[in-house]
């Protein structure tokens, strides 16, 4: 396994502006996850995914994010008119069959985002 | 709902000396526990996980932690750290009930290993 990639590493945007971030998970890993990580604290859940279908999101989630995962594999997360509140690390992780009880989760390098 | 406490944001020790880093839960029903490394520029990496069975689990690099469920604990150690071991650790829980196995962190203990 190649591992979990993300896409880009780090992101600089102007407020008001839209980013979008790629994850591409380990290969035939049904359930893929997002978190957020701000400076000095643990990664929050944001949402995740089993093959294609979004099945939770987190109350962090607001209107201005969206994630998709198009035929199950890579996953896009989209933050619509940014603030400055936004800038955090962005992870994405997988874990292989359908997700099973302690199962681990595969973590990527993370999207870095600063919001100006 | 769940909440993990990592008391110690940084935690610095010598080469060679063991090590402790604490970390306690609080939940209402019966959790999975983890502990996960970051280094630098890179992502989370599992150390170790506690799922059933003998309390005391061993990890990858020399790492071990012991759960405590009457203290509601899963404190991590290693006998002799090296620098290489310099990094950020991040204890996390996984409740047994919710079908989406996410993780919810602490915020983590950034372990300084000096010469």
């Amino acid at each position: 396994d190649t591992g979990v990639s993300q896409d880009p590493r780090h992101k600089i945007t102007k407020r008001g502006q839209n980013v979008t971030f790629r994850c591409d998970p380990i290969s035939e890993h049904n359930r893929l996850y997002w978190y957020r990580q701000t400076l000095g604290q643990g990664p929050e859940f944001l949402t995740y995914f089993q093959n294609e279908a979004q099945l939770e999101k987190s109350r962090l989630l607001s209107d201005r994010f969206s994630a998709e995962r198009p035929k199950g594999s890579f996953s896009t997360l989209e933050i619509q008119r940014t603030e400055q509140g936004d800038s955090a690390m962005y992870l994405c992780a997988s874990s292989p069959l359908a997700g099973a009880p302690g199962e681990t989760q595969y973590f990527g390098p993370g999207t870095r985002l600063l919001v100006l | 709902a769940q909440s993990v406490t990592q008391l110690d944001s940084q935690v610095p020790v010598f080469e060679e000396a063991p090590v402790e880093l604490r970390c306690n839960y609080s939940s209402s029903v019966s959790v999975y526990l983890f502990w996960y490394v970051q280094y630098p520029n890179q992502g989370l990496q599992l150390l170790l996980k506690y799922l059933s069975g003998s309390t005391l689990v061993k990890g990858i690099n020399g790492f071990e932690a012991e759960f405590n469920k009457s203290q509601t604990s899963f404190h991590l150690r290693k006998p002799s750290v090296h620098i290489s071991d310099t990094a950020e650790y991040f204890c996390a829980v996984s409740p047994w009930m919710d079908s989406s196995y996410k993780l919810i962190f602490g915020s983590g203990t950034r372990l300084l290993v000096r010469p």
